[in-house]
């Protein structure tokens, strides 16, 4: 079973932008990269969704390189609110199935 | 439109005992879904539906059965829980067919269990 891989956590400070990245070495070659934030005691929540090179929506931006064996979630200028766990989201093509990353917890400090 | 819901949202279960946890989604998607989450992780898959009257295993499946009532509807039952399934569990829905993330996925609030 492939293994998606993210830093378990990172510190920021309001207004900083931070990029997180996973890594995911067993893609599918069809697949989309999908990035999800979570706060506690609620269920995960779309944040941003690519295929290759780079996707930007109102709250974040999205780069993958063209071996599509990681992405990068970058947000900018962070708030307090941004305070969550951000998970990637991606196909495994040596079982089918879809695979979260582990998880980071991000901290915005003021 | 309240999305995806899921009910109970708690629940204490004794070992051996069997429940069943109801999803429902009113967006007309066609895949559900079925995670859990256990303290500080991830989310991994335990089964899926890619459409009314199919599912399939996903990640995690021993100890759990599902069933696509219709196209609302998606249940998983425990049917002799064990203090390993303590979790909370996850049902999303997406418009998409199967396990293909290129679709946006819709998660319900989640059911914490405690199995005993």
């Amino acid at each position: 079973l492939a293994k998606t891989t993210q830093p378990i956590s990172m510190d920021s400070y309001e207004g900083q932008e931070v990029n997180i990245t996973c890594s995911h070495n067993n893609i599918a070659t069809n697949d989309y990269i999908t990035w999800y934030q979570q706060f506690p005691s609620q269920g995960p929540r779309f944040i941003i969704q690519g295929y290759k090179t780079k996707v930007t929506n109102e709250v974040a931006s999205l780069f993958i390189p063209a071996d599509r064996k990681s992405s990068t979630l970058s947000l900018p200028r962070v708030s307090l609110s941004d305070t969550a766990v951000y998970y990637c989201l991606v196909g495994d093509s040596g079982t089918d199935k879809l695979i979260f990353g582990t998880g980071t917890r991000l901290q915005v400090f003021p | 439109n309240a999305g995806v819901t899921q009910t109970p949202k708690f629940q204490v279960l004794k070992t051996g005992q069997s429940m069943t946890l109801q999803c429902a989604q009113d967006m007309n998607h066609n895949s559900m879904y079925w995670y859990r989450q256990d303290p500080g992780m991830g989310l991994r898959l335990i089964y899926y539906s890619a459409s009314e009257g199919t599912t399939d295993k996903g990640e995690v499946p021993n100890g759990y059965n599902v069933s696509r009532l219709n196209k609302r509807e998606f249940s998983l039952r425990l049917e002799s829980a064990a203090p390993s399934q303590t979790s909370v569990y996850f049902c999303a829905s997406s418009e998409g067919y199967g396990v293909n993330p290129g679709y946006e996925q819709y998660f319900g609030p989640g059911t914490r269990l405690t199995v005993t």
